[in-house]
Parts: structure tokens; sequence; C-alpha cells
């Protein structure tokens, strides 16, 4: 009964290639997002979705595209992978409703680009 | 553009000892604030949540205390054990639905 769940886990890939990495929460939550996290462990967010409608879109390249087929899934598509994609990807969902708003985090999927 | 900054960024105690882990952000106008735990290699865990009304929560023997006028925040950690060992993170919202600032983390050790 995991909560946010991710897949891959672990994804090593060449530069170049396209890749996917996929969320689903069974929280019943309206938002999701993802959050990078680099090699010196710093979280910063690159996507929020509310209701399936992109919310927020931090500077990230256009290499980036995320898809959310409902509102249980964000799916993080990555085109002409770099060096320095490589990176752990942590997606992320909340429900906006009264004032608690907490996020819950999936298990990480760590990306290694060779 | 909100900065979130935690001190120390590591620290080492003994079991059994209390701590205390510091947050602070510049902008004090935020919707809640977030502490988080990372194990080695895992997702975050997140212990507690503090509405921007609010000037405490409390969850077993952690305690977070939120100052929003000065920017601040504190996790109090209570007779400290080592599976206590992790990384610390603040979060700050600064809207409902919008994303998560992040500090870059206490990293956390509490030997036998």
């Amino acid at each position: 009964d995991t909560a946010v769940s991710q897949t891959p886990k672990y994804l090593v890939t060449q530069m170049g290639n396209d890749k996917s990495i996929k969320c689903e929460q069974n929280l019943g939550h309206d938002t999701m997002y993802w959050y990078k996290q680099d090699s010196k462990k710093f979280l910063k967010i690159m996507f929020s979705y509310n209701n399936k409608e992109l919310i927020i879109n931090e500077t990230v390249p256009n290499r980036f595209s995320p898809k959310s087929p409902d509102k249980a899934h964000l799916n993080l598509h990555i085109n002409s992978l770099e060096l320095g994609d490589s990176a752990v990807y942590f997606c992320a969902s909340s429900q906006i409703s009264g004032n608690t708003d907490t996020q819950y985090f999936g298990p990480g999927t760590r990306l290694t680009v060779l | 553009k909100q900065e979130v900054t935690q001190i120390p960024a590591a620290l080492s105690v003994p079991e059994g000892e209390n701590l205390v882990l510091n947050c602070s952000f510049t902008d004090s106008a935020i919707y809640n604030l977030q502490w988080f735990r990372q194990d080695p290699g895992k997702g975050l865990t997140s212990l507690l949540l503090i509405q921007s009304s609010q000037r405490e929560q409390t969850s077993g023997r952690l305690n977070a205390s939120l100052d929003k006028s000065s920017g601040r925040s504190t996790l109090y950690i209570a007779a400290s054990q080592p599976g206590d060992s992790a990384t610390y993170l603040c979060a700050v919202n600064s809207n409902s639905g919008y994303a998560l600032n992040f500090g870059k983390g206490t990293s956390l050790l509490v030997t036998p």
C-alpha cells in the first residue's frame, strides 16, 4: 500500500538517449511534483501539476517534459540525456485543502548518465 | 525569492543527548514549514508540518517550533538515539500547492 511510488528505482543510460520515469500516488491527492536532488544533495523543484494542469515550471531545459494522464500519475520524460542530468529524481504529492498541504515523497529514482 | 538555510551542516552527538537543529528563511510570508528526514539512499519522510498560524508541533521525541516574524524554525530532538542518524531537511512552502523550498540539510550522527 505504497503512498507514492516511482519506477524505476535505478536508471543507467547512455548520453543522448531518451528515458521516462513514472510516478503514481494512491493518496487521492490533487497536486503532484517533480524534484531533482543533485550530487550535493540539494533538492529543487522542477514541475508541479494540479488536477492534471501544469502550475509550476521552473527553469528546466525543455528536454524535460512532464505528462499527467490523470490525477494519480505524473510521469517525467527526458530527451537527449546529458551527463549533468545525473541525479536523484523525487516525485511528491499533496492535497490542497484546509491548511495542511503536507507533501509526501516517493522513494526516488537514481538516474546515471554515462 | 525564498532562501532556506540550515545550521549546522553536520552534527555528531553521543546517544541520549537532547539536540536542536536550526532553520532560517528569508521571506516571512510563508504558508507552512515542513521538516523531513532522509536516510542515505532513501526518500524523504515527513516528520512535522507547522502551519503559518502555529507556533509549534510535537510528535513523540520531536518538537518543531516556528517564529515567522524572525524567519526561524527549530527542530528539537529529545533523548537522541543511534536510529535518529540521518539528514534532516527543512522546507518552506510559500503558498498552498506551491513547491517546497528546501534547505541543504543537517547531517546528524548519533553515536552509541
